[in-house]
C-alpha cells in the first residue's frame, strides 16, 4: 500500500513563528503536492513538485515555500506565520506516469495564535 | 474564477436511496475526472474516475456518468449506506504526467446518509 505520512497531526504556532510542515512518501513517486484545506473552499494547491529540486506555484503560494532534496520528502514552509494560515494542510503524492491518482496524508492541523 | 463546480453543497438522503452529486466543469482541456472521498480525520481517497472517451463508469454501488458536451459529469451513489457518509470532492486534470498531473478540485458536498 501507498503510504503518505505526514510529521505532525495537529500543530499549534504563534503569530510570526517559522513553521515546517514534513511529508514523506514510501511509493517513489515522483509527483509531490501541498494542500490546504478550509470549509466552503475545498482543497486548494498551495505548491508542487515534480521532480527533486523541482517546485511549481499552485493557486495560493502566498505565504509559503517549499523545499525537496530528497524524492520521497517535501516539506511546506510558512516563513512567518499568521492566523490566517489556520487550516488543515495535506500533503499527496503520484507517479509521473501510469495514472494520475494522487495519494493523500492523514493531514496536519495547523492552527496559529 | 472556479473552474470545477460542485452541486449541491450538502444532501441528506435515506438509508437505500440514491445519492446524485454534479459537478461541472470549464476548461475542455481536461481529460481526468476523479471524485475522492474523505471521511472526519482522513486524508481523501481516490473513489472512482473515469476519462472522457467513455460516458460512464461504474464499480460496485458507485457509478460515473459523464456528458462531454455539457462539461457536466456525475456521482451516483446506489443503495446508499451510513457508511457512505462523507465529504466527497469532485477533480479535474490535463493529462497523465509531469507538471500538469495537477488536479483542479471542487469545493466538496457533504454527503449524510441517514438510517
Amino acid at each position: 500500500d501507498v503510504k503518505v505520512t505526514q510529521s505532525s497531526r495537529y500543530l499549534v504556532k504563534r503569530t510570526g513563528e517559522k513553521v515546517f510542515l514534513e511529508c514523506v512518501q514510501d511509493m517513489d513517486h515522483e509527483n509531490m503536492f501541498w494542500y490546504r484545506q478550509d470549509p466552503g473552499l475545498g482543497l486548494r494547491l498551495i505548491y508542487f513538485s515534480y521532480d527533486v529540486k523541482m517546485k511549481e506555484k499552485g493557486d495560493i503560494p502566498e505565504g509559503y515555500s517549499v523545499s525537496r532534496e530528497k524524492k520521497e520528502r517535501f516539506s511546506l514552509i510558512l516563513e512567518s506565520a499568521s492566523t490566517n494560515q489556520t487550516s488543515m494542510y495535506l500533503c499527496a503524492s503520484s507517479p509521473a506516469t501510469g495514472g494520475d491518482e494522487q495519494y493523500f496524508g492523514p493531514g496536519t492541523r495547523l492552527t496559529v495564535t | 474564477q472556479q473552474q470545477v463546480k460542485q452541486s449541491p453543497q450538502s444532501l441528506i438522503v435515506q438509508k437505500g436511496g440514491i445519492s446524485i452529486i454534479n459537478c461541472a466543469y470549464e476548461n475542455t482541456a481536461f481529460d481526468y475526472f476523479p471524485w475522492y472521498q474523505q471521511f472526519p480525520g482522513k486524508g481523501p481517497a481516490l473513489l472512482i474516475a473515469i476519462r472522457p472517451d467513455v460516458s460512464e463508469k461504474k464499480e460496485g454501488r458507485f457509478t460515473i456518468s459523464f456528458n462531454k458536451s455539457a462539461k457536466q459529469f456525475s456521482l451516483h451513489i446506489m443503495d446508499s449506506q451510513p457508511g457512505d457518509s462523507a465529504t466527497y470532492f469532485c477533480a479535474a486534470s490535463r493529462s497523465r504526467s509531469g507538471a500538469n498531473s495537477k488536479l483542479t478540485f471542487g469545493k466538496g458536498i457533504t454527503l449524510s446518509v441517514r438510517p
